[in-house]
């Protein structure tokens, strides 16, 4: 079974600063791969994805992941933050043989100081 | 075009009473999918349709939990016999076809069981 971890629970940045978030997978096989966001009483927004390809991809809002295989890892960087990136952001999991369902990591919550 | 939508957007309800959760998918979207949000539990997998039949129902708790797709649109969660530890975000998902597509989520149903 597939499984997600995202090791941080809490971030603060201040704004302006840049910003990185971990992602760590277990998954046999390739993997997809998906960042959402959840803003505060809000559904799950996509902000990027990577199913093959270029490891290096960008996404909205000027967030960007890089996909490395070697480490299992997914980890969501943007180089310079917002006051409104503050929010929670889930990495999660997807593949067909799994039924298609999506297993998420713990996710972390970006707080920003102005 | 309009996005998921789901209804209510909050429900009280008392323990041991039935409750219906309603997802509105985007149109033509022959994926949904069902994932619960709680604060001990993180974002969990529940149910997955594929038009109106469900060859994932692995994530569903308990037989309190059921959940119907008609016309293969509109999906109704039903959770009989409410506990309180059923309380928590309800979220609702399609995408548009087989394989690891993306899945756009609704703003979801927060239930509260008193």
């Amino acid at each position: 079974a597939q499984s997600v971890t995202q090791p941080d629970i809490h971030i603060t940045v201040s704004e302006g600063a840049s910003l990185e978030l971990r992602c760590n997978y277990s998954y046999g096989a390739t993997p997809y791969l998906f960042w959402y966001v959840q803003s505060p009483g809000q559904g799950l927004q996509l902000l990027l994805k990577y199913f093959s390809g270029d490891t290096l991809v960008q996404g909205i809002k000027g967030f960007e992941a890089e996909f490395k295989r070697s480490q299992s890892s997914f980890n969501l960087r943007k180089p310079s933050v917002h006051w409104s990136d503050a929010a929670e952001y889930f990495c999660a999991v997807g593949a067909p043989a799994a039924g298609n369902k999506l297993t998420f990591g713990g996710g972390t919550r970006v707080l920003v100081k102005p | 075009g309009a996005g998921v939508s789901q209804s209510p957007s909050n429900k009280v309800t008392e323990k041991g009473k039935d409750v219906e959760l309603r997802c509105d998918p985007i149109s033509g979207h022959t994926a949904l999918y069902w994932y619960r949000q709680s604060l001990g539990q993180g974002l969990e997998f529940l149910i997955y349709f594929q038009g109106n039949s469900a060859p994932d129902k692995s994530g569903l708790p308990s037989d309190r939990f059921s959940a119907e797709r008609t016309g293969g649109s509109v999906s109704t969660l039903t959770i009989q016999r409410t506990q309180q530890e059923d309380s928590a975000v309800y979220l609702c998902a399609s995408s548009s076809g087989q394989g690891v597509n993306i899945q756009y989520f609704g703003a979801g149903t927060r239930l509260s069981v008193l």
